[in-house]
């Protein structure tokens, strides 16, 4: 069925390193991708989203890659700081217009 | 320009039993998501609402329902509730119907049912 996976359930970076946490997804009528960061006891956060006709789009130190070719998306978080410390999640708007699907997330631990 | 906002922060029901969840979205939203996230994983949709209808659905069953009102914001009901309900709930608005759009996350109610 439809699917939205990470590669990765646990990425640790050292204060200051870019980060780059990876997501895979099954579906290939997915227009419209988003990266959403989930902190302790919080709702998740909008980071960044792209459309499926780019395939770079910049924000505030992140920047997000869409491979459709093999179905790959990535975030990119520069010079990345303590206060990225959280669960990032991937997710895609599949066939229906309705839902979005998420991935189980990945969680991004920073080492100082 | 308020956030969306959720009440209560946390609950603690009993099997069987009846829960109304309650959710303020963000000023100038006309939609509302709801999302069931367990614990360690991705959030899951429920249902959206688009000027108080039901603009989709996902893979749950009936006992779980939702309403929106006329200033947007919305109630998720779940009926007869089982130990597998225990879960954060997720309330997120849009400004527009349908999932392509930026959906703005509130706190979320954490549920607990024993």
């Amino acid at each position: 069925g439809e699917s939205v996976g990470l590669h990765l359930p646990t990425l640790s970076v050292q204060e200051g390193d870019n980060s780059i946490i990876n997501c895979a997804y099954s579906n290939s009528a997915s227009d419209y991708f988003i990266w959403y960061k989930q902190e302790s006891g919080k709702g998740p956060q909008f980071i960044i989203d792209i459309r499926s006709n780019m395939d770079k789009r910049q924000g505030q130190r992140v920047t997000v890659l869409l491979n459709k070719t093999v179905k790959h998306l990535s975030l990119q978080i520069a010079a990345t700081q303590p206060g990225d410390s959280a669960v990032y999640f991937c997710a895609e708007n599949g066939e229906s217009n309705y839902q979005l699907i998420w991935g189980a997330g990945t969680k991004l631990i920073i080492k100082p | 320009e308020t956030g969306v906002t959720q009440s209560p922060t946390h609950l603690i029901k009993t099997r069987g039993q009846q829960v109304t969840l309650r959710c303020s979205s963000q000023s100038g939203h006309n939609t509302v998501s709801w999302y069931q996230q367990a614990l360690g994983q991705g959030p899951q949709f429920i249902f959206q609402y688009y000027r108080e209808e039901e603009n989709g659905r996902g893979n749950f069953p009936p006992r779980f329902s939702g309403l929106q009102f006329p200033n947007y914001s919305s109630e998720l009901n779940v009926n007869a509730l089982e130990l597998d309900d225990s879960a954060l709930y997720l309330c997120a608005s849009s400004p527009a119907g349908g999932q392509s759009e930026t959906q703005y996350f509130g706190p979320g109610t954490r549920l607990l049912v024993l």
